[in-house]
């Protein structure tokens, strides 16, 4: 089967980094995206990665290991508006995208 | 702006009552998307269009069909809504080029249904 996990729930404090986790076993690979959800609205995009390394966006960062199959979120300098979920979506070899739970992130004054 | 309309954005109906979701788009994208997506889950995709080409998903229930009239709108058919449908129904576009590629959807803003 195919599947990705992520934490359910982070919780972090306004102005800290938060780092959210995603694993994924996939049939084939050809990226990996991840999406902000805020609580009753629609996913919005905040990144894609295809090869190994870090891609760094302002305050968000997003690392890949493909032989690990792993990524990772980073959010610097959190805001309260940083509350929402994120979710890890990954494109397989049929181009199919297989998406994860989300990532609900809580961030406390 | 260029976006993703869904219509309407909360939807109740009765149980076994048909509705029908509509969605539109201003990007003239090649491919939309219906998504299923309840509390805490992730999005589980129902069919995509490509262009007029319909692909549903293997597990997709019968009950739920789908309409693209020309490339700016989509709409999906609940034939029998049931308790269990209840949900937030996603709409979503991608440019759908010449190649496959891995594409990143934008989605609208929604539309949460109730059945009673």
């Amino acid at each position: 089967g195919q599947n990705i996990d992520q934490p359910t729930e982070m919780t972090a404090t306004e102005g800290a980094i938060v780092q959210i986790n995603c694993t994924y076993q996939t049939s084939g690979f050809n990226g990996l995206f991840w999406y902000q959800q805020h609580a009753g609205e629609a996913p919005t995009f905040l990144s894609y990665n295809v090869l190994d390394g870090l891609e760094e966006k302002g305050r968000f960062s997003s690392f890949l290991s493909r032989s690990k199959g792993y990524s990772y979120l980073l959010l610097k300098e959190l805001q309260m508006k940083d509350s929402a979920s994120y979710l890890c979506a990954v494109v397989n070899s049929n181009y199919q995208l297989i998406w994860g739970a989300g990532t609900k992130l809580i961030i406390k004054p | 702006d260029a976006m993703v309309i869904q219509n309407p954005r909360y939807q109740v109906t009765q149980f076994g009552k048909p509705v029908t979701l509509s969605c539109s788009q201003t990007l003239n994208h090649n491919v939309m998307y219906w998504y299923q997506q309840k509390s805490s889950q992730a999005p589980k995709l129902l069919f995509h269009y490509y262009d007029k080409d319909f692909n549903n998903e293997a597990d997709t229930p019968d009950n739920f069909q789908s309409r693209r009239p020309n490339t700016s709108f989509c709409f999906l058919d609940i034939r029998s809504p049931g308790l269990g449908d209840a949900a937030m129904y996603l709409c979503a576009t991608s440019s759908g080029g010449a190649q496959r590629v891995q594409e990143t959807q934008y989605f609208g803003p929604g539309t949460r249904l109730l059945v009673l």
